[in-house]
């Protein structure tokens, strides 16, 4: 089973500015990795497939990179509804997740 | 846009089965792959398995002996069964379609509590 690796697990952020969240998959995955949004209450939200292609709807401020086994999202500019958790997932073999990292308010 | 809702008991006793349901609405089942993917309270999420609209079906292997998925296309509608559960079967249930490798709609979920 590919193990897939968040870090941090949570981080406290100011509104307005850039973050970045990694994912580490324990063998390589190519560009196979997707990254989703999830708020309390609420359905995850697709943000990125294929490492780097939003998703429809995604503002521009979220963008993915990296391939092989270290991937990165990177947040511009946080905006007040972007405080939730994120996930990455891989499909190169199977469907596994990341345990996540929460985004909070600093 | 399609939605996803799950439903079904929220408590479940040690050794029964757990049984729920997605509804879809705003949209087909047609030529699309559904899955269930569970998230125990303080874990990361895990992939269950999904069934193609034309019935083909595929299991995590770490559930496979207990998991079934099953179709109902003229309510829009699949399921899931797991049997003989204990409290590691303790989740939030969420159901997904799956597009090519990755989910792009969820349901928001339901807990399940596995407890006598």
């Amino acid at each position: 089973e590919i193990v897939m690796t968040q870090s941090p697990a949570t981080l406290s952020v100011s509104p307005g500015e850039r973050v970045t969240l990694s994912c580490r998959a324990s063998q390589s995955i190519g560009g196979n990795l997707v990254w989703y949004q999830h708020k309390p209450g609420q359905a995850p939200r697709l943000l990125i497939y294929g490492a780097s292609t939003r998703a429809t709807g995604i503002p521009a401020r979220f963008s993915g990179s990296g391939s092989g086994t270290e991937f990165t999202l990177t947040i511009s500019s946080l905006q007040s509804e972007d405080f939730a958790v994120y996930y990455c997932q891989q499909y190169s073999s199977w469907w596994t997740f990341g345990q996540g990292t929460k985004v909070e308010i600093k | 846009q399609v939605q996803l809702q799950e439903s079904g008991p929220g408590l479940v006793k040690p050794s029964e089965t757990l049984s729920l349901t997605c509804s879809v609405s705003g949209g087909s089942i047609d030529n699309y792959y559904w899955s269930w993917i569970r998230q125990p309270p303080g874990k990361g999420l895990e992939w269950i398995g999904y069934i193609y609209y034309n019935g083909i079906i595929n299991y995590n292997p770490s559930l496979k002996s207990r998991v079934t998925i099953s179709l109902d296309t003229s309510k829009n509608q699949f399921s899931l069964k797991l049997n003989s559960v204990t409290a590691a079967d303790t989740a939030v249930y969420y159901c997904a379609r799956k597009l090519s490798g990755w989910f792009d709609a969820w349901g928001r979920g339901t807990l399940v509590t596995v407890s006598s």
